[in-house]
C-alpha cells in the first residue's frame, strides 16, 4: 500500500532554513507528481507546492514563492521541500501528498515551528 | 484563484441522523471537486473525487453531488467515527484550493 513518511520538521528561528523530506513507498514514485500541503495550527489546508513526476515543472503558492524549493530524487523515492527565509506564518504541519489531480494519499505530516 | 466556501462552519448532528455539508466555488469547477475528512491529529483522508465518486474503502453512507459551483457532501446516517472536519477542494483550475472546512460535531 502507499506509504508517505515526512521528516525534517522542528523549531527554527525567523529567517532560518529547514529541509523537509518525504519518503515514498508502495507505488511507482517516478510516475507521479507530488505536492506539499500545509496546515497552520487550528486552521485549514493550504496547498504549498507541486512537482511533476520527472521534476521538469514546479509550481508554488504565492505565499512561499521565492523562499521554498520543491525537488525530488526518483532514485531514492524521496520528495523534498527546502524552506528558506522562514517566517512565523510558515508555522504548520507539512504534509506530502501523491497527485491524482486530487490528493489521493497523504503522509502523517511533520511540524515546523518558526519562533524565536 | 478560485475561492471555495463551505457552510456551515459547524454542524451539530445526533448519531444516526443525516448530515448535509455544502461547498460553493467562486467560479465553475465542472465536476473537478474532492472531499476530505480529517480527524484531530490525523492527516486528511480522501472521501470523494470527481464530485461524486467514492474513494477506495469509503462507506456508502458518504455521497457527493453537484457540479459547476454548488456541491454537497451527504452522510446518510452519522456514525461515531464520522465526527470530524470535512474539506472540499477544487482541482479544475491552478492552483488547487480548499474550502475552510465544516466541523461535524455531536449534538
Amino acid at each position: 500500500q502507499v506509504q508517505l513518511v515526512e521528516s525534517g520538521g522542528g523549531v527554527v528561528q525567523p529567517g532560518g532554513s529547514l529541509r523537509l523530506s518525504c519518503a515514498a513507498s508502495g507505488f511507482t514514485f517516478s510516475s507521479y507528481g507530488m505536492h506539499w500541503v500545509r496546515q497552520a495550527p487550528g486552521k485549514g489546508l493550504e496547498w504549498v507546492a507541486f512537482i511533476r513526476y520527472d521534476g521538469s515543472n514546479k509550481y508554488y503558492a504565492d505565499s512561499v514563492k521565492g523562499r521554498f524549493t520543491i525537488s525530488r530524487d526518483n532514485s531514492k523515492n524521496t520528495l523534498y521541500l527546502q524552506m528558506n527565509s522562514l517566517r512565523a506564518e510558515d508555522t504548520a504541519v507539512y504534509y506530502c501528498a501523491k497527485d491524482m489531480l486530487w490528493f489521493g494519499d497523504w503522509g502523517q505530516g511533520t511540524l515546523v515551528t518558526v519562533s524565536s | 484563484e478560485i475561492v471555495m466556501t463551505q457552510s456551515p462552519a459547524t454542524l451539530s448532528v445526533s448519531p444516526g441522523e443525516r448530515a448535509t455539508l455544502s461547498c460553493r466555488a467562486s467560479q465553475s469547477v465542472s465536476s473537478n471537486l474532492a472531499w476530505y475528512q480529517q480527524k484531530p491529529g490525523q492527516a486528511p483522508r480522501l472521501l470523494i473525487y470527481g464530485a461524486s465518486t467514492r474513494a477506495t474503502g469509503i462507506p456508502a453512507r458518504f455521497s457527493g453531488s453537484g457540479s459547476g459551483t454548488e456541491f454537497t457532501l451527504t452522510i446518510s446516517s452519522l456514525q461515531s467515527e464520522d465526527f470530524a472536519v470535512y474539506y472540499c477542494q477544487q482541482y479544475n483550475n491552478w492552483p488547487p484550493t480548499f474550502g475552510g472546512g465544516t466541523k461535524v460535531e455531536i449534538k
